[in-house]
């Protein structure tokens, strides 16, 4: 079936440091592969998405590229800030459904200032 | 915008007892729900979800049901409770792959 694993935290960063939460999946077919973040005392709200092969997701200065051949999807931000602070969860869809079916267990963000 | 109300947020029940989950939906009408339990260090695994009023599929077998009774009213269920049902349950709602809602979950201890 498929899975989803990404890097255990809690990731502490100091503002202003690079990040990136590691992503790998199994899955048969073409997924659709994304990334939620739950902020403190907030639910889980979807931050990007990707729906094929070298698609690129982004928003909110985070990037993720969907990487067939590596299985991976690795959400990377360029500068973090305090209020990044959060828990992301890695998280794939099937085509046959239209939410994911499998999410990591989730990497919790600490940004210092 | 969307909002999925789900309770209780904490729950303790004795083992064999049954149980009884609902989340409900405000802002939008005929999403797919979807519930989600995450057993201790693992991540959340997707138990049922619902296309429509009385349209349940089973993604795991499993000790529990879910009923969808009305477009916004999605319960998820137990006859008899048991230890290796404790958890954290999460109801979520999608309109497509983009649209994404999600309740504030339930930690349910079994005892």
């Amino acid at each position: 079936g498929n899975s989803v694993t990404q890097m255990e935290g809690p990731v502490t960063l100091s503002e202003e440091a690079f990040l990136t939460i590691n992503c790998t999946y199994t899955a048969t077919g073409y997924p659709s592969l994304f990334w939620y973040v739950q902020y403190p005392g907030e639910g889980l709200q979807l931050l990007l998405k990707a729906t094929k092969a070298d698609d690129k997701g982004s928003n909110k200065g985070f990037e993720a590229t969907y990487r067939k051949e590596t299985t991976s999807f690795h959400l990377e931000k360029g500068s973090v800030q305090v209020s990044d602070s959060a828990v992301y969860f890695c998280a794939l869809s099937d085509s046959s459904i239209g939410g994911p079916r499998d999410f990591g267990q989730g990497t919790e963000l600490s940004v210092k200032p | 915008s969307q909002t999925i109300h789900q309770w209780p947020a904490t729950l303790v029940q004795p083992v064999g007892s049954p149980l009884s989950l609902e989340c409900t939906v405000e802002g939008t009408s005929n999403p797919n729900l979807y519930w989600y339990r995450q057993a201790a260090g693992r991540g959340l695994q997707l138990l049922f979800y619902s296309v429509g009023i009385g349209q349940i599929s089973s993604e795991v077998p499993q000790n529990l049901s879910a009923s969808r009774p009305q477009d916004r009213q999605f319960i998820l269920s137990s006859k008899k409770l048991l230890l290796s049902d404790s958890g954290f349950y999460l109801c979520a709602g999608y309109r497509g792959q983009t649209e994404a809602f999600f309740g504030q979950g339930t930690r349910l201890t079994v005892v």
